[in-house]
């Protein structure tokens, strides 16, 4: 089935450590993006990618690294300088190309920093 | 930067009934979209409906509509005849276009939290 998927549904980190978020998707869409989700708040965009090997930061992107290799994989990196990431991390996609103006999302990552 | 106002934080109502919620946006643009996101307990966040700004109608699905005022840059959501499965977050969220085709990232509000009671 076509559809985007992230991995893992939960995580736990330790201060001081770095973990990365995986998301895929076999939609064969071009852009894919990383929204953050803390109790009672909206998402906020963290980064986002048109094409394969190019990325922008979004509003939140302090403390977070990603890379975009091939075109079906976007991962996230929470790095240490994160000061507060415990939080609900929601992957994204469209295709803009084929004319779909509609993200897409996959069923999210719970990160918990012990 | 645009911003999403979504006023009430909770609403509920019976089993049946119709329920409107709100959404105000702030851009200077033309042209951008809005949608309704649901997101029920599963966290999953699932597109209720959509509106492109250049469009006059307002957008419906099913039990689903929009009152789309552009002017007052008012984007509320219908939900008729409402269900128990209804009980969701409801977001409401902006996306400005670029000129050239594709954009950046979603501008959400802060939600809605409905409740449908039996």
């Amino acid at each position: 089935d076509g559809g985007i998927t992230q991995s893992p549904k939960y995580l736990f980190r330790k201060e001081g450590q770095n973990v990365t978020l995986s998301c895929e998707q076999n939609l064969n869409h071009d852009a894919m993006y990383w929204y953050r989700q803390d109790p009672g708040q909206g998402l906020r965009l963290i980064y986002y990618s048109q094409i394969v090997n190019d990325f922008q930061k979004g509003d939140i992107a302090e403390g977070y690294s990603v890379s975009r290799e091939k075109k079906e994989s976007f991962p996230l990196t929470v790095t240490s300088a994160q000061k507060n990431p415990t939080a609900f991390y929601l992957c994204a996609s469209t295709d803009w190309v084929g004319g779909t103006d509609t993200q897409y999302f996959g069923p999210g990552t719970r990160l918990t920093v012990l | 930067a645009q911003t999403v106002t979504q006023s009430q934080p909770e609403m509920s109502v019976q089993e049946a009934e119709t329920v409107t919620l709100s959404c105000t946006y702030d851009t200077s643009e033309s042209n951008y979209y809005l949608f309704w996101y649901k997101q029920p307990p599963s966290r999953q966040m699932i597109l209720v409906i959509r509106q492109e700004a250049y469009k006059q109608q307002n957008a419906t699905e099913n039990r689903f509509s929009v009152n789309f005022q552009k002017a007052a840059k008012s984007f509320s959501l219908k939900i008729s005849d409402s269900q128990l499965g209804d009980t969701a977050m409801y977001f409401c969220a902006f996306i400005q276009m670029y000129s050239g085709g594709g954009a950046d990232g979603l501008t959400f509000g802060k939600g809605t939290h409905l409740i449908i009671q039996p």
